[in-house]
């Protein structure tokens, strides 16, 4: 069974500055898929940024990109340039790439993002 | 419309009540998923439905919940004799074909209260 953790329940960061959110994960496949999604408090899960296993350049998204270590099993998200609109809770997900598979998440990081 | 959809927004209901949730997703697309997410966790995974049929109901925690897509387009989660441990926001996701490299996409979910 896969596991994901996010090890920072809250972080905070001021307009326009960086941060970084953190994520490991525990797996026996090679094959996977890696995913940020972010949910603003109308429960919208949304996507971020997603990152497949077999790409050693890590993804970016306009001001999100990762830091995908795959030895590791590490696969963080940097936020630059940080928005007020920025401000919910952020999910990493693990997904097998496999036909019908169920994404696993993280508990999640509430991040608030100061004026 | 463009994204998933699901109603009610917000349904309370009373102990040992039968309650049913109804998820339409994105047109096209195959795979549908069930998630719970409990308050302040990370969504986990229910059911996922390959086209008319489930494919997979392992993350369906007890024989009170069930699960249907019969013309392989809308769902609806049941719950039988609900206990104040449903209560949580349940989300659906639908992706094109599941093949492992989908993406999938949320509706805002549905919260259950139980009282």
């Amino acid at each position: 069974a896969q596991t994901v953790t996010q090890s920072q329940p809250e972080m905070s960061v001021q307009e326009a500055e960086t941060v970084t959110l953190s994520c490991t994960y525990d797996t026996s496949e090679n094959n996977y898929y890696l995913f940020w999604y972010k949910q603003p408090p109308s429960r919208q899960m949304i996507l971020v940024i997603r990152q497949e296993a077999y790409k050693q350049q890590n993804a970016t998204e306009n001001r999100f990109s990762v830091n995908f270590q795959k030895a590791a099993k590490s696969f963080s998200l940097k936020i630059s340039d940080s928005q007020l609109g920025d401000t919910a809770m952020y999910f990493c997900a693990f997904m097998k790439q496999r036909r019908g598979n169920m994404l696993t998440f993280g508990g999640g990081t509430r991040l608030m993002v100061k004026p | 419309g463009a994204g998933v959809s699901q109603t009610p927004s917000n349904k309370v209901t009373e102990k040992g009540k039968y309650v049913e949730l109804r998820c339409d997703p994105i047109s096209g697309h195959t795979a549908l998923y069930w998630y719970r997410q409990s308050l302040g966790q990370g969504p986990e995974f229910l059911i996922y439905f390959q086209g008319t049929g489930a494919a997979d109901d392992s993350g369906l925690p007890n024989d009170r919940f069930f699960a249907v897509r019969p013309e392989g387009s809308v769902s609806t989660l049941k719950i039988q004799r609900t206990e104040r441990g449903d209560s949580a926001v349940y989300l659906c996701a639908s992706s094109l074909d599941s093949g492992g490299t989908d993406t999938q996409y949320f509706g805002p979910g549905t919260r259950l209260t139980v009282l």
